[in-house]
């Protein structure tokens, strides 16, 4: 069964203090897996994708690594304004063209000043 | 672009009610999902239509959910009855490659 498990489920940071997110998976043919940042009150926002192991990708304090069974969302020198929850999906091949995702429950992250 | 809209953004109902959610995908995204989002189970799909046809419904719990959509910019979801374990933030998201694009939501509240 396709599954997704991100850890920890919260985390609190001082200002600058680095440190990463973990989204670990299970799917049948990764086609794909997403992050996704949610602030209280409003929908999802898209980070990034990644589409196979080893792809790296960046995004101002934000950086998001894949492996085979896992990906990371490196957070360095955060500030309070990345306090948010941070939410991992997967894409699994599937039959067809499935645009189903299997999302995890999330980490909610406090960055304080 | 305006992004997904959803309507209402808040909904407050009594356990019996008729409820329709309203979203209005971007445009040009051939694809729309609906979701349901509690704290216990976090995001989970209910429906999703590419081409305005439904594609995968096996999320929608039960026969109380409907969802259509009659054209490429325009998609309902209907409760009815509600109840109050309906009790939930809904999201409507859109795409037209893989990522997928969030409105902000209705909280609906079941009394």
């Amino acid at each position: 069964e396709d599954q997704v498990t991100q850890s920890p489920e919260a985390l609190r940071l001082q200002e600058g203090e680095s440190s990463s997110l973990n989204c670990s998976y299970t799917v049948s043919g990764l086609r794909g897996l997403f992050w996704y940042r949610q602030d209280p009150g409003k929908g999802p926002e898209f980070l990034f994708t990644l589409y196979s192991a080893g792809e790296e990708k960046e995004k101002e304090r934000l950086k998001a690594t894949l492996t085979k069974k896992e990906s990371f969302l490196h957070i360095t020198a955060p500030k309070p304004e990345d306090s948010a929850t941070y939410l991992c999906a997967v894409q699994g091949s599937g039959a067809g063209n499935n645009r189903k995702l299997i999302w995890g429950l999330g980490t909610s992250l406090a960055v304080n000043p | 672009d305006a992004g997904v809209i959803q309507s209402p953004r808040h909904e407050v109902t009594e356990m019996g009610q008729e409820v329709t959610l309203r979203c209005k995908p971007i445009s040009g995204h051939d694809y729309l999902f609906w979701y349901r989002q509690t704290m216990m189970r976090g995001l989970e799909l209910l429906i999703y239509f590419n081409n305005n046809v439904p594609i995968d419904d096996s999320g929608m719990p039960e026969d109380r959910f409907s969802a259509k959509m009659p054209n490429a910019s325009f998609s309902t979801l209907k409760i009815q009855p509600s109840e109050p374990r309906d009790s939930a933030v809904y999201f409507c998201a859109s795409s037209s490659r893989y990522e997928q694009y969030f409105g902000p939501g209705t909280r609906l509240t079941v009394t």
